[in-house]
């Protein structure tokens, strides 16, 4: 069973449309990240969330996490093809070792010209 | 150099081999850690040093060796690698391990093929 839940796992779309991604859990987090990876490369970090409920942007990006802190989403608007990349979500547990990072498999998003 | 640094960038090895991988962060940070990436699997998180000390061996067979000798570097030792050890490995770095946030950086990561 996996901890965080991304779904959907795959997505291709258009240049100009909107999409938003989910990171799911069970469990609860004291803190969530957002990761994108494009090939060939590490992750780089997009975004930390800690406080549930809260809503951070960054330009075209809008990071939500759950209420409950067990669950956050990935909203892009207008995609561009320098959009494409892996998102991956992940979390420290609460009540968890502070060292580790659980990630999620990721979503593979494609944006078509 | 900024950032997190890896090399090599490619690696193909035989499974009689020993090889390193090394992992030079230029941030400042006292945490560096080794994951694994193999397709289809979440990142795999192999070991953790904070300080120096090693804090997390996540069950990685010993024929991977982590060795930490300051805070900058880190690297990765491999010896009678099997075939299903062929995967991108990341090293990343923190500020340190013990903040709830442990914001991660990354390098390019290595990839390793065993043949």
């Amino acid at each position: 069973t996996q901890l965080l839940e991304q779904s959907p796992q795959f997505l291709s779309i258009q240049e100009g449309e909107n999409l938003t991604v989910y990171c799911n859990s069970s469990s609860v987090f004291s803190s969530l990240q957002w990761y994108r990876q494009e090939p060939g490369e590490g992750p780089v970090l997009l975004v930390t969330v800690v406080t549930g409920g809260e809503v951070k942007k960054l330009k075209r990006l809008t990071f939500q996490f759950g209420d409950a802190r067990k669950d956050s989403s990935l909203h892009i608007t207008a995609a561009q093809p320098g959009d494409t990349g892996l998102y991956l979500c992940a979390g420290v547990r609460s009540g968890g070792s502070n060292y580790k990072l659980t990630f999620g498999k990721g979503t593979l998003l494609t944006v078509n010209p | 150099e900024t950032g997190v640094t890896q090399t090599p960038r490619h690696l193909v090895m035989g499974m009689t081999n020993k090889k390193s991988l090394k992992c030079e962060q230029h941030l400042g940070h006292n945490a560096m850690y080794w994951y694994k990436q193999s397709a289809k699997k979440p990142l795999e998180l192999m070991f953790v040093y904070n300080f120096k000390e090693q804090t997390e061996n996540n069950s990685v067979p010993s024929r991977f060796s982590p060795e930490c000798p300051n805070s900058s570097h880190l690297f990765l030792h491999l010896h009678t690698l099997q075939p299903e050890d062929s995967a991108l490995y990341l090293c990343a770095s923190s500020q340190d391990g013990r903040g709830s946030y442990n914001e991660q950086f990354f390098g390019p990561g290595t990839r390793l093929t065993v043949l």
